[in-house]
């Protein structure tokens, strides 16, 4: 396992066009978790999936996002009528649940995508 | 992340140490964290400590946590160039699995 991938690494569209991006966690990890970023600022939390079950959803998240995650391995984050507001890097990680709070958070290297 | 703080930038000579300062608001912040994101690269994990914690210690890392005070420091010793990047700082509540809130990021340059 080589961690948590994402796909694709980089993304352009124009303004209007719907985009879909993947993401992989690591094996046998339940947690699954999308993050935005901006240039020049931290990460901000989108959303958050637990096995199959989406539990959180930022107030960033607008009607115009949509996450799924169908059989609690892979997540699907789409944007639908992209905008110019919508650049970013979009960051996915994953985590396992237990019983130990060492429960960290593995980030992968992230979808940048660019609306022209 | 307004509700935590970090300072924009830090310059270190290589063999020095690093302070890397963070503060926050939210006292119910139960676990605190930092990472470390190179350029193109997504956000790796680098340590992490319990907010009962006030120190922790890994390799070349040493975390301080001053609850009083809400101030969180990451000390690099021996800086190297290849810590060269932008650090964050981010805080977890106990029953929040899924939200991590990030400050802005410090970015640290090491010169020769």
């Amino acid at each position: 396992d080589t961690g948590v991938s994402q796909d694709p690494r980089h993304k352009i569209t124009k303004r209007g066009q719907n985009v879909t991006f993947r993401c992989d966690p690591i094996s046998e990890h339940n947690r699954l978790y999308w993050y935005r970023q901006t240039l020049g600022q931290g990460p901000e939390f989108l959303t958050y999936f637990q096995n199959e079950a989406q539990l959180e959803k930022s107030r960033l998240l607008s009607d115009r996002f949509s996450a799924e995650r169908p059989k609690g391995s892979f997540s699907t984050l789409e944007i639908q009528r992209t905008e110019q507001g919508d650049s970013a890097m979009y960051l996915c990680a994953s985590s396992s649940s237990g019983r130990i709070m060492n429960t960290e958070a593995f980030f992968g290297q992230g979808t940048r995508l660019t609306v022209v | 992340g307004e509700d935590v703080e970090q300072s924009l930038f830090l310059s270190v000579r290589e063999g020095d140490s690093s302070v890397i300062n963070c503060t926050y608001t939210d006292s119910s912040s139960t676990y605190l964290y930092w990472y470390k994101q190179e350029p193109g690269a997504g956000l790796q994990l680098l340590t992490y400590i319990f907010s009962n914690m006030d120190m922790k210690q890994d390799q070349r890392l040493t975390v301080l946590l001053n609850k009083k005070d809400k101030h969180l420091s990451l000390r690099i010793a021996d800086t190297q160039t290849g810590d060269s990047a932008i650090y964050f700082c981010a805080r977890r509540e106990t029953d929040s699995w899924g939200k991590l809130q990030f400050g802005a990021g410090t970015q640290v340059v090491v010169t020769p």
